[in-house]
């Protein structure tokens, strides 16, 4: 069993709706966790970090919950430039070496 | 400001042969990661350097691979005898002081052995 899983997708939805991904991890030694975004053939970039509290960026809101070992990113009033690949990634350890799930691929559409 | 660059961005190369991939992290970073991509697959660790030392290697596939950071700024990651199943996109990343600090990516090398 993969340590960080989530669907792969795709998701196709209209410009303008409301998206959720959700991703489970395995290891409760985890300490922190993120979502990346990665657009086609470029590299992994920061979206959001991850609290138990729940955080909410603009049009995006993340959410832990260490009891279910479970991450949540909800995308609300989709736009066209959201359409990317979005990574859940949990850190652990000195390093917080990040381990990356396989990645949600989103297409939103006119 | 600068980025980490990667060099080269395409590496085509024939089974067998050594490679080398090199990484520019950020300035003052003083934590340095390698990850290897996979088409259709998340970033997986492959080592990171706290200033010169190794201070985790678990993700190395084999001892084929082998990375260096010798003054703390500028690493490589080399790879020996590569085999067409290394083919992938090696990507480095670098953050201030490791830990939980958000880590910047680099565009990664797009390695292939035929």
């Amino acid at each position: 069993r993969k340590e960080v899983e989530q669907d792969p997708g795709p998701f196709n939805v209209p410009e303008g709706a409301t998206v959720a991904f959700n991703c489970t991890y395995s290891n409760s030694a985890s300490q922190s966790f993120f979502w990346y975004r990665q657009d086609c053939r470029k590299e992994p970039k920061l979206l959001m970090s991850v609290y138990s509290s729940g955080n909410e960026d603009g049009r995006f809101t993340a959410q832990l919950n260490r009891a279910s070992q479970y991450i949540s990113l909800l995308i609300r009033d989709s736009k066209l430039s959201d359409s990317a690949t979005y990574l859940c990634v949990g850190g652990g350890g000195g390093g917080n070496k990040l381990t990356f799930g396989t990645g949600t691929q989103l297409k939103v559409e006119l | 400001g600068a980025g980490v660059s990667q060099t080269p961005s395409n590496k085509v190369t024939e089974k067998g042969k050594y490679v080398e991939l090199r990484c520019d992290p950020i300035s003052g970073h003083t934590a340095l990661y390698w990850y290897r991509q996979s088409l259709g697959q998340g970033p997986e660790f492959l080592i990171y350097f706290q200033g010169t030392g190794a201070a985790d290697d678990s993700g190395l596939p084999n001892d084929r691979f082998f990375a260096v950071r010798p003054e703390g700024s500028v690493s490589t990651l080399k790879i020996q005898r590569t085999e067409r199943g290394d083919s992938a996109v090696y990507l480095c990343a670098s953050s201030p002081l490791g830990g939980s600090t958000e880590q910047f990516f680099g565009p990664g090398t797009r390695l292939t052995v035929l």
